[in-house]
C-alpha cells in the first residue's frame, strides 16, 4: 500500500499558526485532502488540492507540491476548539489512502 | 437530515458472535467505504462500493463481508467475532472514489 507520513504530535499556542505537514512515499496521487477528527467524532473534510500550490478556507490553507510528494495543512489564529487529530489523504485511481495522523494540541 | 448514518453507535459483544453495522447515506453519493480505525487512530480502508459493485477489497479477513443492497446502504457483517476486531468502525460516502468523504459517527465495537 501507499503511506502518508505526518508527525504524531504538535503543541501551539492561542492564536499562533502552526503547519502540519504530509509527505507521501509514491508518486501519482490524484490530489491531497485534509480532514479533522474531535475525539470520539468523526473525521470531516477541511480542504482538497487538485493541483500544486496554496488553497485557502478561512483560517484554513493547504498547499500541496507534488514533484515533491509534500503538502502540508496551515492554521491561522489557533483556537482552543481546533484541539483535534489531522489527517491528510490522497487517492490514485480507485485506491484512497488516509496518512499516520497528527494530534494537535492548542494551549492558552 | 443526517447525511451518513450508522448503527448502532455502540456494540458491546463476545468472540465468536456474530454482527452486523449498518450504514445509509442520502446524499445521493456514488461510492460509499468503510473504514476501521484503530486505538492509535489509524485509518484503514475496508472496502468501498461503486454502483453497488465492489471497487476495492483491501487484505481483510474474509470474515468482514460488506453487503450493498442499493447505492444508499452498505452494511458490514463481521461472523466470528475476535478480540483484535475491537475499533472504531466509520462509514462513508463520496460523490466520486476519494473525493470530498462525509463520514458517519462511528460504531464503536468492543469484543470481550
Amino acid at each position: 500500500g501507499q503511506s502518508l507520513e505526518q508527525p504524531s504530535e504538535v503543541t501551539a499556542v492561542e492564536g499562533a499558526i502552526v503547519q502540519i505537514n504530509c509527505t507521501y512515499q509514491t508518486s501519482g496521487f490524484y490530489g491531497l485532502s485534509w480532514y479533522q477528527q474531535h475525539d470520539g467524532g468523526a473525521p470531516t473534510f477541511l480542504s482538497y488540492n487538485a493541483l500544486d500550490g496554496l488553497e485557502e478556507t478561512g483560517r484554513f490553507s493547504s498547499f500541496l507540491s507534488r514533484s515533491d510528494s509534500y503538502g502540508y495543512l496551515l492554521l491561522q489564529e489557533l483556537q482552543m476548539k481546533d484541539s483535534a487529530s489531522y489527517f491528510c489523504a490522497g487517492s490514485k485511481g480507485n485506491q484512497f489512502y488516509f496518512g499516520t495522523g497528527t494530534s494537535l494540541t492548542v494551549i492558552p | 437530515d443526517t447525511a451518513v448514518s450508522q448503527t448502532p453507535k455502540y456494540l458491546v459483544t463476545q468472540m465468536g458472535n456474530d454482527k452486523s453495522i449498518k450504514c445509509e447515506q442520502n446524499l445521493g453519493h456514488d461510492t460509499m467505504y468503510w473504514y476501521k480505525q484503530d486505538s492509535k487512530k489509524f485509518l484503514k480502508i475496508m472496502f468501498s462500493y461503486n454502483n453497488k459493485e465492489l471497487i476495492i477489497n483491501e487484505t481483510v479477513p474474509n470474515r468482514f463481508s460488506p453487503k450493498s443492497p442499493d447505492k444508499a446502504h452498505l452494511n458490514l457483517h463481521i461472523n466470528s467475532l475476535e478480540l483484535g476486531d475491537s475499533a472504531v468502525y466509520f462509514c462513508a460516502s463520496s460523490p466520486q472514489t476519494g473525493l470530498g468523504y462525509t463520514f458517519g459517527s462511528g460504531t464503536r465495537l468492543t469484543v470481550v
